[in-house]
């Protein structure tokens, strides 16, 4: 059973492109993350949703929009794509009640040539 | 801001020996502090969690302990295994989101 999930898992694009990235958790949390792995392997959040509502944007350049359509989606959509977003981003999620015990998807490898 | 630092940045051990891994944060003013592994290309597996109240959380071979005062965690992993071979990230818990360090990457030689 998957806890949270990533598609897609691989997404190689040409700069100047607009891309998508979506997400989706099957364990009833009420917060959603993206966070952005560059290439050496720091992670960092990117943003946070808490009942489909924005509560963190870790100054992240206007072109990446996340959107959750409802409290098991998050997705990242990212237009004008430049090479610097080359990256792995992740998802996760966790409750807001209880332990906040973070849940990571299986990350999206993106690559911009 | 919250800074964490993880040393060292890589390790090798033999087999059978035990691991300790290190994990220091600037900001002492948070909720938890978890523990997860990396495997090359893979996503992230939660090993532990320590809330701030708690002093260590043990699951079989790995035990965390927590002194948030000073700002410290540490990772033991007994009797290692060459499956126990990854990258390990230590991430605490601020308002909402976590802060990670850079991680410590572990090889056990058969």
């Amino acid at each position: 059973d998957t806890a949270v999930s990533q598609t897609p898992k691989y997404l190689v694009t040409q700069m100047g492109n607009d891309k998508s990235i979506k997400c989706e958790q099957n364990l009833g949390h009420d917060t959603m993350y993206w966070y952005k792995q560059d290439s050496k392997k720091f992670l960092k959040i990117m943003f946070s949703y808490n009942n489909k509502e924005l509560i963190i944007n870790e100054t992240v350049p206007n072109r990446f929009s996340p959107k959750s359509p409802d409290k098991a989606h998050l997705n990242l959509h990212i237009n004008s794509l430049e090479l610097g977003d080359s990256a792995v981003y992740f998802c996760a999620s966790s409750s807001q009640g209880g332990a906040y015990e973070q849940y990571f998807g299986p990350g999206t490898r993106l690559t911009v040539t | 801001k919250q800074e964490v630092t993880q040393i060292p940045a890589a390790l090798s051990v033999p087999e059978g020996e035990n691991l300790v891994l290190n994990c220091s944060f600037t900001d002492s003013a948070i909720y938890n502090l978890q523990w997860f592994r990396q495997d090359p290309g893979k996503g992230l597996t939660s090993l532990l969690l320590i809330q701030s109240s708690q002093r260590e959380q043990t699951s079989g071979r790995l035990n965390a302990s927590l002194d948030k005062s000073s700002g410290r965690s540490t990772l033991y992993i007994a009797a290692s295994q060459p499956g126990d071979s990854a990258t390990y990230l230590c991430a605490v818990r601020g308002d909402y989101k976590l802060s990670f360090g850079a991680g410590t990457t572990v090889t056990v030689r058969a």
